[in-house]
């Protein structure tokens, strides 16, 4: 099967500070890119879908300013945190769909604490 | 709108015995459907999906779902429980829209005691 991947597995941040989280299609070409976020012991919630080449379409509810999604290539997503808060920690997964798929291919997931 | 009901949160079985894993949707359109699961601190792995051809479904690691429209159900089976089957298993419907978006279920998570 699809494989994706993300980066960091683990990240420990300061409050004030923005993180970065990437996504990566690793074996095939990713039209579309999805962001999650689960809580604990909670289902994922979808914040955010992006296309290549053009701006993510996000979730009501959640900012856009805080969490910036940039899809510059085929293969490549990235989340930026923006100053982040204490619960702005979560579990944050990503997820790619390929061309003329209809399966969703989701990464191994991103642990974010804020301190 | 489309939406996805997990019916229990927590369902434990003994080795060997059936897992049933209950899931019923709602949908406007004809559904794709799918089973996900989750191991702790990973990622979803896809089991299975249901895509309007066979209504029985196969997966991987000997799971299967049938697709009951008439019951609006995408019920998860597999004959013999293995303790590596513990895990977090979500359901989840595609809207068709062009971009694939999944909603979830609320998840079930499957306990297997020796």
């Amino acid at each position: 099967g699809a494989v994706v991947s993300q980066h960091p597995s683990r990240v420990i941040c300061k409050s004030g500070t923005s993180v970065k989280i990437e996504c990566r299609s690793l074996d095939f070409q990713a039209t579309t890119m999805f962001w999650y976020r689960q809580f604990p012991k909670k289902s994922l919630m979808l914040m955010a879908t992006s296309n290549e080449g053009s701006k993510a379409t996000y979730e009501q509810g959640v900012e856009k300013d805080k969490f910036l999604i940039n899809h510059a290539s085929l293969t490549l997503s990235t989340l930026t945190v923006t100053s982040a808060h204490p619960e702005d920690s979560s579990f944050y997964i990503c997820s790619a769909i390929g061309k003329n798929t209809d399966t969703q291919y989701f990464g191994p997931g991103t642990r974010l604490t804020v301190l | 709108a489309q939406s996805v009901t997990q019916l229990g949160s927590h369902v434990s079985v003994s080795e060997g015995a059936l897992v049933l894993l209950r899931c019923n949707y709602s949908s406007s359109v004809p559904p794709y459907l799918f089973w996900y699961v989750q191991y702790p601190n990973q990622g979803l792995q896809l089991l299975l999906k249901y895509t309007s051809a066979a209504t029985l479904v196969k997966g991987i690691n000997g799971f299967e779902a049938e697709f009951k429209k008439s019951e609006t159900s995408f019920h998860l089976t597999k004959p013999s429980a293995h303790m590596s089957d513990a895990a977090e298993y979500f359901c989840a419907v595609s809207d068709r829209d062009g971009y694939n978006k999944l909603i979830f279920g609320a998840g079930t998570r499957l306990a297997v005691h020796p």
